[in-house]
């Protein structure tokens, strides 16, 4: 079972950023929080990674909360190209025996013009 | 550098007969996962290998499902006498795996129907 809750669905507007929650509050010290999202008929697509400490690239900001029992992913100027699932999944420490991905059903982020 | 590559993209098999797919992971990642997304569900764990050993299966993976790696490189994920329930995107992943990475990139699937 997946061992992270995201609401079902959101949506924002274009240009504007898309704040993306999601509770894992059984998380161990040694577990990650990953970010996928899966655009419609695709493959899931990597976005971040964080352990503890805030993370940024060029697709998205990652905030995880000082108890590490939620974070939020941020797009900061979404487009409509973003409407996609956002799947929010936790993980055994990299390097790992049990590196599988569990995902649970994810949050419908819906960009509109 | 190119993704994950997987083919056919597209399958339509009938019921009982043997269909096999191929993945091509990323160049030098030493571990492959298979996963399987049925409508509306997020992708579900098959197995997975690290070089070529396989090293996880899950209970999903009935005894109609085989999956092979080689030699290391490219692998093979063959089902046997089809069933309906069968029908989904089976997607496949690599990553490169040290002690401080481990991020699978994804392919972009093979869509399997059954009729």
């Amino acid at each position: 079972d997946a061992k992270t809750t995201q609401p079902p669905s959101m949506d924002c507007a274009e240009g504007r950023a898309a704040n993306l929650p999601c509770n894992h509050s059984t998380i161990s010290g040694n577990e990650y929080v990953y970010w996928y999202r899966q655009i419609h008929s695709q493959g899931p697509q990597y976005i971040i990674h964080g352990l503890k400490n805030n993370e940024t690239n060029e697709m998205a900001s990652l905030i995880i909360t000082e108890d590490r029992k939620s974070s939020t992913l941020i797009l900061p100027h979404a487009t409509l190209r973003d409407t996609a699932v956002y799947y929010c999944i936790v993980r055994v420490a990299e390097g790992g025996a049990n590196s599988k991905l569990t995902f649970g059903k994810g949050i419908t982020l819906s960009v509109r013009p | 550098d190119t993704g994950v590559s997987q083919d056919p993209r597209h399958k339509i098999t009938k019921r009982g007969q043997n269909v096999t797919f191929r993945c091509d992971p990323i160049s030098e990642h030493n571990r492959l996962y298979w996963y399987r997304q049925t409508l509306g569900q997020g992708p579900e764990f098959l197995t997975y290998f690290q070089n070529e050993a396989q090293l996880e299966k899950s209970r999903l993976l009935s005894d109609r499902f085989s999956a092979e790696r080689p030699k290391g490189s490219f692998s093979t994920l063959e089902i046997q006498r089809t069933e309906q329930g069968d029908s989904a995107m089976y997607l496949c992943a690599s990553s490169r795996n040290t002690q401080t990475t481990d991020t699978q990139y994804f392919g972009p699937g093979t869509r399997l129907t059954v009729l």
